[in-house]
């Protein structure tokens, strides 16, 4: 079936690494998404990566998917007040109209 | 190139009264997804259309809600008879293709339903 899972919370300081960690069952992604959340607002896309890559890195983003293990994770370097959100981890299907399946959501937050 | 725009941003409605949400894409933008964000919750699929079709419409619930896109104008996603339970905040999303890699999100109606 389809199911993106993701833990609920997280919580740094400010200059840190963080790492949001995402799990997925459907062997049939074609793409897998990081989306911020910030309060009161829309999703910004902010990174997304093809399901037969291992990584990408866009400046403070580093993307890690283990496809044996159906894992996905976010790192961002060097975190912010301002990466304060929730992030969600989505998928879309091989074969499927583009429809985005997403986790619950991690709710960072970067204490100072 | 405006983004995604959605209206209104906030809606309030009485138990029983309709609500019509609308959804203009990007500027050459055809095809049109909604979803639905529960508090706490993650988003959920609800309708993927096309101008003047309906593709996919696997997360709408059976009774009481409904989606167009007609060749002129906005995405409306229209509930009747709206119950304490649809309060949420409906995202719509454009992009230019189907199955495009990016789709661009708006910043979301929030009803809530008294």
């Amino acid at each position: 079936g389809e199911d993106v899972e993701q833990s609920l919370f997280l919580s740094v300081r400010e200059g840190d690494s963080s790492v949001i960690n995402c799990t997925y069952t459907d062997s049939s992604s074609t793409y897998l998404y990081w989306y911020k959340q910030e309060p009161g607002a829309g999703l910004q896309l902010l990174t997304y990566i093809f399901s037969n890559m291992d990584m990408k890195q866009d400046q403070r983003l580093t993307v890690l998917l283990n496809k044996k293990d159906k894992h996905l994770s976010l790192r961002i370097a060097d975190t912010q007040t301002g990466d304060s959100a929730i992030y969600f981890c989505a998928e879309t299907l091989k074969g499927g109209t583009g429809k985005l399946i997403f986790g619950q959501g991690t709710t960072l937050q970067v204490k100072p | 190139n405006a983004g995604v725009m959605q209206n209104p941003r906030h809606l309030v409605r009485r138990r029983g009264q309709e609500a019509r949400l609308r959804c203009s894409p990007m500027k050459g933008h055809s095809h049109v997804y909604w979803y639905r964000q529960l508090p706490e919750e993650g988003l959920k699929f609800m309708v993927y259309l096309q101008k003047e079709n309906i593709i996919d419409e696997s997360g709408m619930p059976k009774e009481r809600f409904s989606a167009e896109f007609p060749k002129e104008g906005p995405s409306i996603l229209r509930i009747q008879q709206v119950v304490r339970g649809d309060s949420a905040a409906y995202f719509c999303a454009s992009s230019p293709q189907d199955g495009g890699v990016e789709a661009f999100f708006g910043q979301g109606t929030r009803l809530t339903v008294v």
